[in-house]
């Protein structure tokens, strides 16, 4: 079974700065899920990748196979970025039930 | 277009009564998945279907727990004789090849 490991737990940091929250898994995968939960809110899914690096607006996502590690960054943080991150895995060829980490709690205050 | 929906929203239940919530995926994703968080507790994976392939029920909990769907459609999870532990938030995820778009999830209280 994989297990998915995140860090930092919690951060809380000043509007303005450069986050980056880590995530390492213990099995190779087909697959790696950036997902955002708000409070009371939904989960939205913000990258999914298996190689390299992505970006979509303010956020990047890397990942490196080989170490079984990869970061999701986001630039010019804003309290709206405030919500649980969570990385997830998935090793069936992409198309299976994921396997989460227990999230990053990420706190921008103005 | 509409995204993934489920129902109801909440649900009370008394312990040892049957549930059953919903999943509508979004049209045309072939591949439905039940997720469960508890309480200060991860995402954990239920159940997934993938077209008309068996469903993988690896992460079910017990055998109190089930669920069908419908074609590419409708899916139902099903709790039996439902226990306090069972109280969580259900989500419910659809997808085409592997990005998943998640419901808002039922939260369900057994007291």
């Amino acid at each position: 079974k994989n297990e998915v490991e995140q860090s930092p737990q919690n951060l809380t940091a000043q509007e303005g700065e450069f986050i980056t929250i880590n995530c390492s898994y213990s099995v190779g995968i087909s697959a790696l899920h950036w997902l955002q939960q708000h409070p009371g809110g939904g989960i939205v899914s913000l990258f999914m990748l298996s190689s390299g690096k992505k970006k979509h607006g303010r956020l990047i996502a890397t990942i490196n196979i080989q170490e079984k590690h990869s970061s999701l960054h986001i630039t010019a943080s804003h309290p709206r970025d405030s919500a649980v991150y969570i990385c997830a895995v998935s090793t069936g060829g992409g198309a299976d039930g994921l396997t989460f980490g227990k999230g990053t709690h990420l706190i921008i205050q103005p | 277009g509409a995204g993934v929906s489920q129902s109801p929203s909440n649900k009370v239940t008394e312990k040892g009564k049957d549930v059953e919530l919903r999943c509508d995926p979004i049209s045309g994703h072939t591949a439905l998945y039940w997720y469960r968080q508890r309480l200060g507790q991860g995402l954990e994976f239920l159940i997934y279907f993938q077209g008309n392939s068996a469903p993988d029920k690896s992460g079910l909990p017990s055998d109190r727990f089930s669920a069908e769907r419908t074609g590419e459609s409708v899916s139902t999870l099903t709790i039996q004789r439902t226990q306090q532990e069972d109280s969580a938030v259900y989500l419910c995820a659809s997808s085409t090849y592997a990005e998943q778009f998640f419901g808002p999830g039922t939260r369900l209280t057994v007291l």
